[in-house]
C-alpha cells in the first residue's frame, strides 16, 4: 500500500520561507501526480499545487508567486517551499498522490503536518 | 480561481437519503468530469470517496454516488449511516490546469 509521509519544521518566522518534503513508500512518485493541500484550523481544504514531473507543475494562482514544487524520483521524494510566509499561512499541510485511472484526484495521503507562523 | 460553492451543511435522520450539492462554473465542474469527493472526519485526513463524477474508488459503499448536471454536481449518500456524520469537499479539475476545492459542508445524522 502507498504510504506518504511529510517532513519539516513545524514552526517558521513571518517572512521566511516554509519548506516540507514528502516521502513517498510502497509505490513510485514516478509517472504519478504528486499533490500539496492545506488546511487552516477550523477551516476547508486549499489546493496549493500538484507535480508530475519537473516540466509538468501546476499551482495555485493564489499562491503561485510564492510557491515551488518539485520531485526527486531517485530518492521517491517531493518537495514544497512557500516563501514570504505570514500568518495567513499556519495550516496542516497534506501531501497527497494519484492513482493509475483515477483522474485528477488525491487518492493517497499522508498523515499531515501543523505548519505555524510565528515570531 | 474562486472556490466550489457547497452549503454550509446538510442533515439528515439514520437510513434517509441526503443530496449534497457543488456548484461551480464552465471552466472547471461543468467543463471536465473530474469531479471529485473526499469524506473528512474530525482530525482525520481527507478521503476520497467519489472520482470522475460518479466513480468509487475501491472499499467505498455504494450508497455513496455523484452526478452532475451543467455546473453543478451532486453527492447523495443513500441509507444514512451515524459514520457519515464529517465533513464533505468537493473538487474539480480546472481550465487553467490547476484543481479547485469547495468550501466543505458539514454533515449530521439527526
Amino acid at each position: 500500500q502507498v504510504q506518504l509521509q511529510e517532513s519539516g519544521p513545524g514552526l517558521v518566522k513571518p517572512s521566511e520561507t516554509l519548506s516540507l518534503t514528502c516521502t513517498v513508500s510502497g509505490g513510485p512518485i514516478s509517472g504519478y501526480y504528486g499533490y500539496w493541500i492545506r488546511q487552516p484550523a477550523g477551516k476547508g481544504l486549499e489546493w496549493i499545487g500538484r507535480i508530475y514531473t519537473s516540466e509538468n507543475i501546476n499551482y495555485n494562482p493564489s499562491v503561485e508567486s510564492r510557491v515551488t514544487i518539485s520531485v526527486d524520483t531517485s530518492k521517491n521524494q517531493f518537495s514544497l517551499r512557500l516563501r514570504s510566509v505570514t500568518a495567513a499561512d499556519t495550516a496542516v499541510y497534506y501531501c497527497a498522490r494519484d492513482d493509475i485511472n483515477i483522474g485528477a484526484s488525491a487518492v493517497f495521503w499522508g498523515q499531515g503536518t501543523l505548519v505555524t507562523v510565528s515570531s | 480561481q474562486s472556490a466550489l460553492t457547497q452549503p454550509a451543511s446538510v442533515s439528515g435522520s439514520p437510513g434517509q437519503s441526503i443530496t449534497i450539492s457543488c456548484t461551480g462554473t464552465s471552466s472547471d465542474v461543468g467543463g471536465y468530469n473530474y469531479v471529485s469527493w473526499y469524506q473528512q472526519h474530525p482530525g482525520k485526513v481527507p478521503k476520497l470517496m467519489i472520482y470522475e463524477v460518479s466513480n468509487r474508488p475501491s472499499g467505498v459503499p455504494d450508497r455513496f454516488s455523484g452526478s452532475k448536471s451543467g455546473n453543478t454536481a451532486s453527492l447523495t449518500i443513500s441509507g444514512l449511516q451515524a459514520e457519515d456524520e464529517a465533513d464533505y469537499y468537493c473538487s474539480s479539475y480546472t481550465t487553467i490546469g490547476t484543481l479547485v476545492f469547495g468550501g466543505g459542508t458539514k454533515v449530521t445524522v439527526l
